[in-house]
């Protein structure tokens, strides 16, 4: 199983609607989860870290279960300039060689 | 400001030549990584330094050699690389390499080796 596993999609919507994207992780001792683009052959771009209350950014809200050991990620209203690759990036403590894990990206693009 | 630049953009070198990627980051931050992608691959980590020591080497083969001459510069010494080392090269920083601390990337280095 994967540390940390995506739906590579892709996601194809129109403006305006709103989309969610889930993340999975194996490794319960994570403790710190965040949400990054990367626009296509550019570098990933930090979106949001995602604390255990849930948090809000504009347009994007960010929640994690550590209980079933889940992130999501909402966009609301989707812009054209949303179209991008989303990445889930877990920080677990465990396995030394390790610092931050990548899910292999879910693609969303937003159509006119 | 969180601006990590990276010299040059784009590379294209033999496979006996020698070169050197750049990373700089002037934001205070105490850790610096390298990473690797390959297309429609996430990232995947190569080195990190914290405080300037090399703490991290995620088996990464020696034609690859890190060097972090001070807290704001990091490079990565290319030599006798292969066709499949081609790749975009990630420079980022953080505040510390600790578990809660995000990361800053810069814009990358794309690498073609012929």
């Amino acid at each position: 199983r994967k540390e940390v596993e995506q739906d590579p999609g892709p996601f194809n919507v129109p403006e305006g609607a709103t989309v969610a994207f889930n993340c999975t992780y194996s490794n319960s001792a994570s403790q710190s989860f965040f949400w990054y683009r990367q626009d296509c052959r550019k570098e990933p771009k930090l979106l949001m870290s995602v604390y255990s209350s849930g948090n809000e950014d504009g347009r994007f809200t960010a929640q994690l279960n550590r209980a079933s050991q889940y992130i999501s990620l909402l966009i609301r209203d989707s812009k054209l300039s949303d179209s991008a690759t989303y990445l889930c990036v877990v920080n677990s403590p465990s396995g030394s060689a390790r610092q931050l894990t990548f899910g292999s990206g879910t693609q969303l693009t937003v159509l006119p | 400001d969180t601006e990590v630049t990276q010299t040059p953009k784009h590379l294209v070198m033999g496979m006996t030549n020698k070169k050197s990627l750049k990373c700089e980051q002037h934001m205070g931050h105490r850790a610096m990584y390298w990473y690797k992608q390959k297309a429609k691959k996430p990232p995947e980590l190569m080195f990190v330094y914290s405080y300037e020591k090399l703490s991290i080497n995620e088996s990464v083969p020696s034609r690859f050699s890190p060097e972090c001459p001070n807290s704001s510069l990091l490079n990565l010494h290319l030599h006798a690389l292969q066709p499949e080392d081609s790749a975009l090269y990630l420079c980022a920083s953080s505040q510390e390499a600790g578990l809660a601390y995000e990361q800053y990337f810069g814009p990358g280095t794309r690498l073609t080796v012929t």
